[in-house]
C-alpha cells in the first residue's frame, strides 16, 4: 500500500514568488493536514480537509491557502513568498477525523522549500 | 487542546532502556495520547497510542497512569538507530493537531 507523496522533495524560489506543493494521500483516507516544520518554531499545524472542506486551521496568515480535490489530492499554495516561509512542509492523511484524537496520521516525506 | 511538556533531550546508550515521560496536565477525558518519532528531514511516524494503563507493541511501550496527566514512553534496548526526535501528543488525528517542542534522544554507542 502507497504512503503518503509528496511532491516536489525540493523547490527553491524566488521572494515575491507563489508556489504550489501537492499531497496524494494513502487511499481510501479523506482527511489531509498540513504542517510547516522550521527549525526554530519546530512542527505547526497550517491547515486540515476533510471531504473537500477545511475542517480548521492554524495562525498563519491568509498568504498561505490549500484545497482538497473529489480524491482526497490536497494542494497548498503559499502567495508572496518570504525568506521566512523557508521551511520542510509535511502533509499528513487519516483514514477519518476524530475528536478523539484516536486516529494514526500518516506523514509524507516532506517539500523542503527554500526562498531565496 | 492540551499542552504537553516533555524534556528537550536524553541520552542514552545502545542496549539500554529509554523512557520519556511527557506531562498532559489539562488533558481532556476524550483524548488519546499519541507518540510520534521523527528523523531528520522525513515526515513523524507513529509509535503507539493509548488511552490508560498500559499499551504494548513491537516497539515500545506506554505508560498512562489512572489520573492520565502524564505518559511515560519507554523504548526497550535503544539502538543507534533509535537516535531521532520524539514527540508526545495529547490530540491528534484532526482538529488542529498540536506538535510540542519534542525531545531529542540522542543514543550514543
Amino acid at each position: 500500500k502507497a504512503g503518503v507523496t509528496q511532491t516536489p522533495r525540493y523547490l527553491i524560489k524566488t521572494r515575491g514568488q507563489q508556489v504550489t506543493l501537492s499531497c496524494s494521500p494513502i487511499s481510501g483516507h479523506r482527511s489531509v493536514s498540513w504542517y510547516q516544520q522550521t527549525p526554530g518554531q519546530g512542527l505547526q499545524f497550517l491547515f486540515e480537509y476533510f471531504s473537500e472542506t477545511q475542517r480548521n486551521k492554524g495562525n498563519f496568515p491568509g498568504r498561505f491557502s490549500g484545497r482538497q480535490f473529489s480524491n482526497s489530492r490536497s494542494e497548498m499554495n503559499v502567495s508572496t513568498l518570504e525568506l521566512g516561509d523557508s521551511a520542510l512542509y509535511l502533509c499528513a492523511s487519516s483514514l477519518v477525523v476524530s475528536a478523539k484524537g484516536d486516529t494514526e496520521a500518516f506523514f509524507g516525506q516532506g517539500t523542503r522549500l527554500t526562498v531565496v | 487542546l492540551a499542552k504537553t511538556t516533555q524534556p528537550i533531550s536524553m541520552d542514552s546508550y545502545e542496549g539500554q532502556e529509554v523512557n520519556i515521560t511527557c506531562s498532559h496536565n489539562n488533558i481532556a477525558t476524550n483524548d488519546y495520547i499519541t507518540w510520534y518519532q521523527q528523523f531528520p528531514s522525513q515526515g513523524p511516524r507513529f509509535i503507539i497510542q493509548g488511552y490508560k494503563t498500559k499499551v504494548t507493541n513491537e516497539v515500545a511501550s506506554l505508560f498512562i497512569p489512572a489520573d492520565r496527566k502524564s505518559s511515560t514512553l519507554s523504548l526497550p534496548r535503544v539502538s543507534l538507530s533509535d537516535t531521532a526526535v520524539y514527540y508526545c501528543l495529547a490530540h491528534t488525528g484532526g482538529f488542529k493537531t498540536i506538535f510540542g517542542a519534542g525531545t531529542r534522544l540522542f543514543v550514543k554507542a
